[in-house]
Order: structure tokens, then sequence, then C-alpha cells
């Protein structure tokens, strides 16, 4: 049962260059999310998606990018890096809501991207 | 928009001692409020919710009461574990807003031997 997986765990790019960062989930949720976490700012979402072939803007989505081609992935991609997207990204799924009405987050272990 | 305060940290305790965390929240209409924690190197993970007004959320002793009168959400624990050391974050959330979640700064709790 993996729950979530991010690849890759680790990433240094120079300024300018690009990549994809890949969230895969084994849950069958509906939604999913990209978020960034960096000290003392708490998350900020950049993007989400509330079923395949849907994707809509967070709070800070500027320089990003995402697709959800299928229901268990979700790219995020950065098409020219820059130092101030240094950061631990974090993605998450969650179904409709349980049992209880809560939507509850299944987080990813972080990916860390360097920007140089 | 929705917004959730919490306590600034860090907070450091030694083995045994009464934790508190507090978190207050700025939201209309009755959001569902959570705590989760993250361990070093690791994502968040779910520790305790709520969904209504005065329900207790509790786990692996760790509580906390929806206080809608008060706007609040604080994490209590009796007696903290050095294995409790972690980044806490208070959350809310709507299930009418694609489920969007709104967290707070996260505190870092270090316990001592």
């Amino acid at each position: 049962n993996a729950g979530v997986t991010q690849t890759p765990k680790f990433r240094v790019l120079k300024t300018g260059q690009s990549m994809t960062l890949l969230c895969a989930q084994d849950m069958n949720h509906e939604y999913m999310y990209w978020y960034r976490q960096d000290p003392g700012m708490g998350l900020r979402l950049i993007h989400y998606s509330v079923g395949e072939g849907t994707t809509a803007k967070g709070e800070v989505p500027d320089g990003y990018n995402v697709s959800r081609l299928k229901k268990q992935n979700f790219l995020l991609g950065l098409e020219s890096a820059a130092p101030s997207q240094t950061s631990v990204y974090f993605c998450a799924s969650s179904r409709t809501g349980d049992s209880s009405g809560a939507n509850v987050l299944t987080f990813g272990a972080g990916s860390r991207l360097t920007v140089l | 928009g929705d917004s959730v305060t919490q306590m600034e940290g860090p907070v450091t305790l030694s083995e045994e001692a009464f934790l508190t965390i507090n978190c207050t929240y700025t939201a209309t209409g009755y959001p569902s409020l959570f705590w989760y924690v993250q361990y070093p190197g690791e994502g968040l993970q779910l520790l305790l919710k709520a969904t209504k007004a005065d329900d207790k959320g509790s786990n692996k002793g760790f509580e906390a009461t929806y206080r809608k009168e008060t706007t609040s959400f604080h994490l209590e624990k009796g007696s903290v574990q050095v294995s409790d050391s972690a980044v806490y974050f208070c959350a809310l959330s709507r299930n009418t807003n694609a489920g969007k979640s709104t967290f707070g700064d996260g505190t870092t709790l270090t316990v001592k031997p």
C-alpha cells in the first residue's frame, strides 16, 4: 500500500532549466494537490485537481504548470526555474470527504528542489 | 478568505511535560479542523480532526476540541515523549471548495529527555 509517491526526492537545477515532479497515488482519490513548504510560511497551495483532465490554480501558481492526464498521476512542471522556487514540494491527495465529511489529505514524502 | 494562526515556536519541553499548541482560525460557516504532524524528513500525516462544533478529536494521547465560540482548536497532550518531537500544523478545509486546505505556519516541538 504505497499511498502517495513523489519522484524525484531531491533535485538541483540551474536557473532557467526545466523539470517535472511526478506524483502518483494508488488510493483512487479524486482530488490531488501540489503544495510548497518554505520556512516559517507553512504550506501554500500551488495547483490542484478535482479529477482526471482538470486542473486549477491555487494560492501561488506563477511559474508552475500541472497536468492530470490519468487519475492516479499529477505532474508539476517548472518551465524556467528560478532561485525563488527553491523549496520542498509536497503532493497530496484526498477523497471527496470521508465518512465524517472531512477532507483528509494523504501526503507524499516530499521533493526537495534547489535552484542555483 | 480563510486563515489559520498558530502560536509561534519553537517549543521545547522536558519529557512528561504538558503540551499546549494554540490554534485559531478565521472562516465563515463550519469548516472541518485538523492537526497534522510532520516528523523529520517525512510528509505530513493526519494526527486528529473534528468536523463540527464541540467535537473532540483525539489520537496517540493528543486531543483538540472544536470551539466555535472562540474559533479555536488548541492541541494538548498531558505527558509528551521524546518521540513527539516534530512539526505540528493546524489546518481547516471545506468540502464545498474542492477540499482545499488552509494551513497554519507550523509549530516545531522538541522534547528533551
